[in-house]
């Protein structure tokens, strides 16, 4: 496995329900970050871990819950979502400030 | 304003054609500038990154920046179908020594190379 893994790729889920998605990084980055991307809009942050330390949450609701266990791996835990919540969310790592981003594909989450 | 402009398109090209792809910024702090390409259900990917002002080229694609005006331009020569894609441009906003990036990020602009 090279670069930054996402599982699942596709999830769909109620209201109610509570799901989790996950990320991997095999490129010994420090950082590591979840984006979210919807239909005509830019990419919006939600959270970003520097040595497994979370240093940026943009006011992203509750219902999304980060865990960064060590610095390979990423969680992004879903409960209670809503319809709007329904997006490409994307993990992404880096080393350095100031350094590109390596993406991975995405978890592509439906909202029922 | 918004930080980051980009045409959202889509631009439709035929092939072979020379394409030009934009973004202009407002925040005069970024030195940094990125272009990812990002293919129909897959994530963004590193496709051109320069510092400061000036031309950077790499095989069919150049991509330049005017820190003057905060206009950064993509251009791709001999355009494929296989460009057909979005292309985001992205500033990043670390901060010194911080040890991590956050991008900025442009709409995106859907390209389609017809063949």
């Amino acid at each position: 496995e090279t670069g930054v893994t996402q599982t699942p790729r596709h999830l769909v889920m109620g209201m109610t329900n509570k799901k989790s998605l996950k990320c991997e990084q095999h490129l010994g980055h420090n950082a590591m970050y979840w984006y979210k991307q919807s239909a005509k809009k830019p990419l919006e942050l939600m959270f970003v871990y520097s040595l497994e330390e979370r240093v940026e949450n943009n006011s992203v609701p509750s219902r999304f819950s980060p865990e960064c266990p060590n610095s390979s791996h990423l969680f992004l835990h879903l409960h209670t979502l809503q319809p709007e919540d329904s997006a490409l969310y994307l993990c992404a790592s880096s080393q350095e400030e100031e350094r590109p981003l390596t993406f991975g594909a995405g978890s592509r989450l439906t909202v029922l | 304003q918004k930080e980051v402009e980009q045409d959202p398109g889509p631009l439709s090209v035929p092939e072979g054609a020379i394409v030009s792809l934009n973004c202009t910024y407002s925040n005069s702090a970024f030195q940094y500038f990125m272009w990812y390409r990002q293919y129909s259900r897959k994530g963004p990917e590193l496709l051109m990154y320069t510092y400061s002002s000036g031309n950077k080229e790499d095989g069919r694609f150049t991509a330049q920046v005017d820190k003057s005006s905060k206009y950064i331009s993509l251009f791709i020569r001999d355009s494929q179908p296989s460009d057909s894609a979005t292309y985001l441009c992205a500033m990043p906003e670390g901060g010194f020594l911080s040890g991590y990036s956050t991008l900025t990020f442009g709409k995106g602009t859907m390209l389609l190379v017809s063949p």
